[in-house]
């Protein structure tokens, strides 16, 4: 499968604990953007690269939220000291040119 | 008041029917895309326009620029069409970041 992926797909944990999220974008794309999708809404732009540049990050990406694309291939999406309303599902999306944004298949995050 | 906003919000149908899904924003885009989102999270691009119409299979997708205005209709609706259709657009102006903003999705569910 040369789609995207993401890494666990599923993670609970209690408050307070940090958590890291992979993402594997599909290998000849340069751009790579995280949402997030909370119940019954829409995605939300959290950030994104171009390369290994970061490029920009949304507001709602707090001082707890770090995201790395160290060598501008697979990034890293992590928060510190979870809270409740943390919980949702993270997606991640690649692209290249003008083609469009292929979305990976998300992790669900549940803070408990 | 959000920049995309789709109705209906959830959508009941008998299969066979012609399903019609609103998209309206009110930012300059350079692009819309439609999306698919199934149970689990995942997304999947049905189209990415920014002028006219297009057609894939049952699916079929217009834009009005002048009108700020897409629509996304499916023809012969099947049961294995039920799942969540969000409406993106790419802001015009965002050469290069290709970041969207999301519709909160329409709910559409295909009784057999």
């Amino acid at each position: 499968d040369t789609g995207v992926s993401q890494d666990p797909r599923h993670k609970i944990t209690k408050r307070g604990q940090n958590v890291t999220f992979r993402c594997d974008p599909i290998s000849e794309h340069n751009r790579l953007y995280w949402y997030r999708q909370t119940l019954g809404q829409g995605p939300e732009f959290l950030t994104y690269f171009q390369n290994e540049a970061q490029l920009e990050k949304s507001r709602l990406l707090s001082d707890r939220f770090s995201a790395e694309r160290p060598k501008g291939s697979f990034s890293t999406l992590e928060i510190q000291r979870t809270e409740q309303g943390d919980s949702a599902m993270y997606l991640c999306a690649s692209s290249f040119g003008a083609l469009g944004q292929y979305f990976g298949p998300g992790t669900r995050l549940t803070v408990t | 008041k959000n920049e995309v906003e789709q109705s209906p919000q959830n959508l009941t149908a008998q299969e066979g029917e012609f399903i019609t899904i609103n998209c309206s924003y009110s930012v300059g885009i350079s692009a819309l895309h439609w999306l698919q989102q199934h149970p689990g999270g995942g997304i999947v691009s049905l189209f990415m326009l920014s002028s006219g119409k297009k057609k894939h299979g049952r699916l079929i997708a217009t834009i009005n620029i002048q009108e700020k205005h897409s629509s996304l209709h499916i023809t012969a609706s099947h049961p294995r069409d039920s799942a969540v259709y969000i409406c993106a657009v790419r802001l015009g102006g965002s050469f290069g970041n290709e970041k969207l903003t999301f519709g909160t999705g329409t709910r559409l569910t295909i009784i057999p």
